[in-house]
This record gives C-alpha cells, structure tokens and sequence, in this order.
C-alpha cells in the first residue's frame, strides 16, 4: 500500500504558483519522496527526489517539512501542459525496487 | 527514438484469448518492470527482470500472467484466457543500473490499452 496521502484533486491558473501538498508521517529515516508526474495517455514521468534538504531542478521544486512527515511539490509557473496526475512517493534507496503508486492529484491548470 | 517504446498501444481482446504485449527498454537499461493501471488508480507492480532474470513476480495476479526477458532487452508479458477484470493499462519502465545512489528513475513506455469484451 502507498504511504503517502494526497489530495484528489487541485486547479491552478494558468502562470501561477502549483502547490502540491504531500503526507508521509510514517516515513522511515532511509526513505525518500520521490514525485512523479502523468499526464494523458503517457507513462509516469519523474520530476524530482530527496531525503530532507530542500531540492529544485528545471521542472520543479521540493520542500520537506524539518520532521518529514510531509512534503510539498511547486510548480512555479503552470502551463497548460503541467495538467497530470502528480504521485508522490516514498521509497528506500534501492537498486531496484518496485515504485508504489497511490491515487496522486489530479492537477488541472486553467487557462 | 530513445526512449521505452511499447506495442500494441491498444489492444482488444474477447473473454478467453491469450494476448501479447511487448515492451522495447532503452537500450542498455538492465532493470525492467511491468506496471498494470486499472483506471482511475494509480500503477501497480506487477513484475521486475535484472538482465533476463526475474527477480520479482509477486505483484502478478494470477497464473494466466506470464512474462519473459529471454535475452536481457526486449520484454513479453503474456495473458493467457483473458478475463474482463484484465481489462487495464499495462506499463513498461526499464532502469540503468544503479548501485548505492539515491538516484533511480525508472523511465516508463506509453502503455499498452488493452481492453476485454
């Protein structure tokens, strides 16, 4: 079962700010969030990962609380093309371990 | 094009019929997985290769599943009397090989849409 929970669903104007909030209270000190994106009729597509520093990269940013028990994907500027299903998942560090979906937030950006 | 390609992207199949679906990796990626997507959920593992060995097939629902990696690249999972509770998205995602990095992104096909009458 996934140990994340997420909201259902979201909307963002378009040009704005995406929050993207995350619960993960019984996550362990080895474990990581990961986010992964789906957008229609794709595959998942990672965004971004860390452990409990702050991470940003070209498609995102990822803010983890100072306990860990939650997280907060941030699209700073949505486009149109940013609406997907966002999974946020938590995961240990190995090799080759299954990922573990949940339902994710559907996110629709409004023009 | 180098990405996971996956064929057919949709498939119909009547109750009873085996089916085929086949997944290319990116070339070089040892790990592969097999996701199954019922719709409106989120993907489900289904089963896990290194090279040509399956390692993990406990996410397989039953004995009518059945996957195969003979050569360590291009991957089958196999249906066999398909049911309509098979009715589903199943996903590819292969993986470079990794060892003691945080860094593991699993990169995913588009999906096989397959559909049971």
């Amino acid at each position: 079962d996934a140990k994340t929970t997420q909201p259902t669903s979201m909307d963002c104007a378009e040009g704005r700010a995406a929050n993207l909030p995350c619960n993960h209270s019984t996550i362990s000190g080895n474990e990581y969030v990961y986010w992964y994106r789906q957008i229609h009729s794709q595959g998942p597509q990672y965004i971004i990962h860390g452990l409990k520093n702050n991470e940003t990269n070209e498609m995102a940013s990822l803010i983890i609380t100072e306990d860990r028990k939650s997280s907060t994907l941030i699209l700073p500027h949505a486009t149109l093309r940013d609406t997907a299903v966002y999974y946020c998942i938590v995961r240990v560090v190995s090799g080759n371990t299954p990922l573990v979906f949940g339902k994710g937030t559907r996110l629709s950006v409004i023009a | 094009g180098a990405g996971v390609s996956q064929s057919p992207r949709y498939k119909v199949a009547k109750r009873g019929q085996d089916v085929a679906l086949r997944c290319d990796p990116i070339s070089g990626h040892v790990s592969l997985f097999w996701y199954q997507q019922a719709l409106g959920q989120g993907p489900e593992f289904l089963t896990y290769f290194q090279n040509e060995a399956q390692l993990d097939k406990s996410g397989l629902p039953s004995d009518r599943f059945f996957a195969e990696r003979p050569e360590g690249s291009v991957s089958t999972l196999k249906i066999q009397r398909t049911q309509q509770e098979d009715s589903a998205v199943y996903l590819c995602a292969s993986k470079r090989w990794t060892s003691g990095s945080s860094y593991n992104e699993q990169f995913f096909g588009p999906g096989t849409r397959l559909t049971v009458l």
